[in-house]
């Protein structure tokens, strides 16, 4: 069974501050994928990035980065110097065989 | 150009009522998914077709009965709806059934049951 734990429910920050948004997985395959998506106020779904499970070297893309620990089955997720345009419903989800498994999500609001 | 669109994007309708809901994808994808997401944001897999056929079906009520008549669109069909159905319907779809293929989402339908 894959399982996907988001512990932080909602997080608020003030523009320019950095925040890390956490993401702890389970699953029994040894090949498998981890991906983000960004659900915006407007409820659209937007892919943000995928990790494969052979690949533990972090990303970065601009003002975010990606941080995967296989040791400790965490893909977390860091916004430096958040903007008010960075508020939404992110999304962590695992891949291994057919089933996308989401984690409930993290509310974040960034205030001006 | 939208990549996965989805029709309509809002819908209201009566308890006991049958509605279907569209869904359209121009990336040349082979698979294409439902997914429901709830009144606190959970994100669950209902079905997925590849190539018009039917690889997995999440213990969805029969009511529910996905329909793809060629691979680029996936409608989901859903009879004698229930106040419970009201949720976020989702489409998606992937180059095909690879683990490692990114899953790209439509807008949303919006779906109130009365």
């Amino acid at each position: 069974a894959q399982k996907v734990t988001q512990a932080q429910t909602e997080i608020s920050v003030v523009e320019k501050e950095d925040v890390t948004l956490d993401c702890v997985y389970e699953t029994r395959d040894t090949t498998y994928y981890l991906f983000w998506y960004k659900q915006p106020p407007s409820g659209e779904l937007v892919f943000l990035i995928r990790r494969n499970s052979f690949d533990e070297q972090n990303e970065i893309s601009g003002r975010y980065s990606w941080n995967f620990q296989k040791s400790t089955s965490s893909f977390n997720f860091t916004i430096t110097a958040s903007q008010v345009v960075d508020s939404a419903v992110y999304f962590c989800a695992l891949r291994a065989y057919y089933k996308l498994t989401f984690g409930k999500g993290t509310l974040l609001t960034v205030n001006p | 150009d939208t990549a996965v669109s989805q029709t309509p994007k809002y819908l209201v309708t009566q308890m006991g009522n049958d509605k279907s809901i569209k869904c359209e994808q121009n990336l040349g994808h082979d698979t294409m998914y439902w997914y429901k997401q709830d009144s606190k944001k959970f994100l669950k897999i209902m079905f997925s077709y590849n190539n018009k056929e039917l690889i997995i079906n999440e213990t969805v009520p029969n009511r529910f009965s996905p329909k793809s008549p060629d691979k680029a669109h996936l409608n989901l069909h859903i009879n004698s709806l229930e106040l419970g159905d009201s949720a976020v319907y989702f489409c998606a779809s992937s180059q095909d059934t690879r683990t490692e293929e990114t899953q790209y989402f439509g807008p949303g339908t919006r779906l109130l049951v009365l």
